[in-house]
This record gives C-alpha cells, sequence and structure tokens, in this order.
C-alpha cells in the first residue's frame, strides 16, 4: 500500500527549516528516503530501522514512530542544492522491496 | 561496474512494437529491482530478483511485461506490443541487502515514449 507524503510541495528561501512527512496504513519494517533532482536518478538519503532512532546526514535528519506508522525528513538551514523532489519508500513486513509515495517537491529559492 | 548502468538512455517506439530495456547492476549486489515513474508521478514497482530465488513479479501491470535476469548480474525488461500508456521512464536499482546496508541504487533510467 503506497505512503502517503505531505506536503505535495514546498517553497523555501535558503536558510529556511522544511519538514516532510510520510505515513503509511501498513506497519513498517524500514523507511527510506531519496532525492531527486530533475531528469536525474534517486539518490538514498538515509534509511530509518524499527526502534525509532533518528539517522543524520549532514543537515537533514530523520525520525521514525515505528506506532504511529510515520516517518519525518527534517531539512534544517536549507541551502540551494537541498531542491528536488523528496521520496519516502516503505518497506512493508520485510518484504525486501520498497513501495515509495508520490513525492514532495522542494524547492529553495536565494 | 561502479553504478547501476541502464541501456538505451532514450527509446521511442511505435505502438505495437516489443521493447528490451537493459540493466547492469553493481557487481556483487544481489537484489535488482525495476520501478516505472511516469510523468509527475512517484516510482511504481515492477518486479524484484533477489538471487537465486523466484523474482517478485507483483507489480507486472499486464502479461505484456517480462523480465529476465541472467546469471544473477544483468536483467532485460521486456514490454511487447507497446500501448501509449506505457510511456514512461523505466528505473532500475540494485542493492546489496536491503534495510541492513543501505538502500537503493538506482540507475538514470531510460525514458520509454510509445507514439
Amino acid at each position: 500500500q503506497q505512503p502517503v507524503q505531505s506536503p505535495q510541495a514546498v517553497i523555501l528561501r535558503e536558510g529556511e527549516d522544511a519538514v516532510i512527512n510520510c505515513s503509511s496504513s501498513k506497519a513498517l519494517y524500514s523507511v527510506h528516503w531519496y532525492r531527486q533532482k530533475h531528469g536525474e536518478a534517486p539518490v538514498f538519503l538515509m534509511i530509518l530501522l524499527k526502534g525509532g532512532e533518528q539517522k543524520g546526514h549532514e543537515k537533514i535528519s530523520a525520525s521514525f514512530n515505528e506506532k504511529k506508522q510515520q516517518s519525518s525528513l527534517y531539512l534544517t538551514a536549507s541551502q540551494l542544492s537541498y531542491s528536488g523532489t523528496y521520496f519516502c519508500g516503505t518497506e512493508q513486513g520485510g518484504s525486501e522491496k520498497l513501495v515509495f509515495g508520490k513525492g514532495t517537491k522542494l524547492t529553495v529559492n536565494p | 561496474g561502479a553504478g547501476v548502468s541502464q541501456s538505451p538512455s532514450n527509446k521511442v517506439t511505435e505502438k505495437g512494437k516489443d521493447v528490451e530495456l537493459r540493466c547492469d547492476p553493481i557487481s556483487g549486489h544481489t537484489a535488482l529491482y525495476w520501478y516505472r515513474q511516469s510523468l509527475g508521478q512517484g516510482l511504481e514497482f515492477l518486479i524484484y530478483f533477489q538471487g537465486n530465488s523466484a523474482p517478485d513479479k507483483s507489480g507486472l501491470p499486464s502479461d505484456r511485461f517480462s523480465a529476465e535476469r541472467t546469471g544473477g548480474s544483468v536483467s532485460t525488461l521486456t514490454i511487447q506490443r507497446t500501448q501509449q500508456e506505457d510511456s514512461a521512464v523505466y528505473l532500475c536499482a540494485s542493492s546489496l541487502q536491503l534495510g541492513i546496508t543501505g538502500g537503493y541504487t538506482f540507475g538514470s533510467g531510460t525514458r520509454l515514449t510509445v507514439v
């Protein structure tokens, strides 16, 4: 079942913060986050495993609430290079494949 | 190879013709996935290969779609009697062990246009 991402789109000024949410109606084994720039392949950012551990990658971090079947991606002090479409991919029940949300388009302006 | 390689990068075909899309995963990656991305849409799962196990074909949209993986490495996705709704970017990804060592590494995709 496809996870739901929100918001669908967000526009920021450089230096501002953003939160992207991903929720599922099914129990999750893991949540992955990817960023795709226009015309390019999606690039892996991070993985959140069961246990609620918060992971970080530069100024981008994420959390995973397995009880609520939700994950959030936090982008702090955004940079122009953060622009792109962010996808969450959920692994349900140890299926070893990801079901992706429809994506959140992030635009960072100077 | 250093990354996931897909060919061709672009393919224009006439409706009703068959097409073959190729994916060469990262050496040593046992898992290989095919996804489809239509304009403005998310990534739609098609098929998954893991080692010598039977593939998970649950995402193939019709029996016109098939895929094989030879020798646990290169994979070919075949679409028979192409339709206009098959137009999309077809992405291949590979991974070492999903969920443990990390995520997918995607190829650059094949943009298929059916005219």
